[in-house]
């Protein structure tokens, strides 16, 4: 059964840097995924899609600050240089022939 | 830049049948490649995948909702749609729609009551 497990939160300090983590289940490693962040009272935003080796593509606009990698089953989003507005929800997400699955989301809190 | 609009009813009396569509522009819904999801939240909760269509009219549903969804989509104006039916309190939520991984509707409060 293809699920995304993802911490419930995470906290940092304004300026730091934080690496958020969303595992695939067993027999999925090798499938890609997407990250989104979710401000509080939006809705969710496209950061990127990340592959299985690391590679990642990212959306319109999203700051270099953001960058993506993966090891394994873990995928990886990590933030540099925290700013306030980074303070939101971030969800990772995969797919599958007919299926789509999301994490149950990362609360990020930035000190 | 694609953008994607909610439209429908904001309120639905239980027992009824949810109706939205999404509205797609800057781009064509019949370009090969993605697929068109309905999404939704509900309230503090996290994101819950309703199904998706391809431009050809295939179409998959999350296995916990099958049996009261239907996403039908005219390319003819740009749009896909959701139905469910059957509705009940815990069918209120933000529903959004999306192209891909990559597109977000702004998202529309649908709430259940009588």
């Amino acid at each position: 059964q293809l699920v995304l497990t993802q911490s419930p939160s995470a906290s940092a300090s304004l300026g730091a840097s934080v690496k958020l983590t969303c595992t695939l289940s067993s027999g999925h490693s090798s499938y890609a995924i997407a990250w989104h962040q979710q401000q509080p009272e939006k809705g969710p935003r496209y950061l990127m899609k990340l592959n299985s080796d690391g590679s990642h593509s990212k959306g319109d606009g999203i700051p270099d600050r953001f960058s993506g990698s993966s090891s394994g089953a873990e995928r990886y989003l990590t933030i540099s240089s925290l700013q306030s507005e980074d303070e939101a929800d971030y969800y990772c997400q995969t797919w599958g022939t007919g299926l789509v699955v999301f994490g149950g989301g990362t609360k990020l809190t930035v000190l | 830049q694609v953008q994607l609009q909610e439209s429908g009813p904001g309120l639905v009396k239980p027992s009824q049948t949810l109706s939205l569509t999404c509205t797609v522009s800057g781009g064509s819904i019949s370009s090969g490649g993605y697929y068109w999801s309905w999404i939704r939240q509900h309230p503090g909760k996290g994101l819950e995948w309703i199904g998706y269509i391809y431009y050809s009219g295939s179409t998959y549903y999350n296995p916990s909702l099958k049996s009261r969804v239907t996403i039908s989509v005219d390319t003819s104006k740009n749009q896909f749609s959701l139905k469910l039916s059957s509705v009940t309190a815990a069918d209120t939520a933000v529903y959004y729609c999306a192209r891909g991984q990559e597109g977000w509707g702004q998202g529309t409060l649908v709430t259940v009551s009588s």
